[in-house]
């Protein structure tokens, strides 16, 4: 079945760094969407990449889905404390379901 | 206001008891999703229903069991038979047409 991996797992920065987490897919997406959870939160969705190449940009936050979208990233410029959180990719299934990567934790030291 | 309330939030049981999660929606979506979250991973997909009276097992359906009689509602019930149900339980819906998944707020489910 399909699989989506993320890479890291774990981030720690210090206040102001950028950051960027990786999102792998073992299949073709149709498109990918980036979800954000807060600490003893639940996931928030971001944004969705739906075209190949595709680039989208949220302040600070910018989203990239690679040209075989089999891939995307998430790059946080200049980091704040209100950036912490686990950030996950997900790509669609059938029936709606999607599927998860493990996320990337971002710890950032003030 | 719209959206998908689960109840409660932190949820106590002793093992070998069955207890059942509440997940509530009113944003008329027809498909409803419960998935198990665990520290430092991500989100695995247990029960889910595109539509009433009809849901399918997930990646690891094993020792839960939903009912979905009412469109809006979707419990999750955890038996005894799960052997480490102590999780974050998420439960979602999906509008449809590649949009994105709307959460709950989780229940916290602790069993000792």
């Amino acid at each position: 079945g399909q699989q989506v991996m993320q890479i890291p797992q774990y981030q720690h920065v210090q206040e102001g760094e950028d950051f960027t987490t990786y999102c792998n897919s073992s299949t073709t997406l149709s498109n990918i969407q980036w979800y954000k959870q807060r600490p003893g939160g639940h996931p928030v969705f971001l944004i969705q990449l739906v075209k190949s190449g595709e680039v989208k940009k949220q302040k600070r936050l910018t989203f990239q889905f690679g040209e075989a979208k089999k891939n995307s990233s998430l790059h946080i410029t200049a980091t704040q404390t209100t950036d912490v959180g686990t950030y996950f990719c997900a790509g669609p299934t059938n029936a709606g379901k999607s599927t998860f990567g493990d996320g990337t934790t971002l710890t950032v030291k003030p | 206001d719209g959206g998908i309330t689960q109840s409660p939030k932190y949820l106590f049981r002793k093992e070998g008891q069955n207890v059942t999660l509440s997940c509530e929606q009113n944003l008329n979506h027809d498909a409803m999703y419960w998935y198990r979250q665990d520290p430092g991973q991500g989100l695995r997909l247990i029960y889910y229903s595109q539509i009433v009276n009809d849901f399918q097992k997930g990646d690891i359906a094993e020792g839960y069991s939903v009912s979905r009689e009412k469109k809006e509602s979707f419990p999750l019930t955890v038996t005894s038979a799960q052997k480490n149900p102590t999780a974050f339980y998420l439960c979602a819906s999906f509008p449809g047409d590649n949009s994105p998944l709307h959460f709950g707020n989780g229940t916290r489910l602790t069993v000792t």
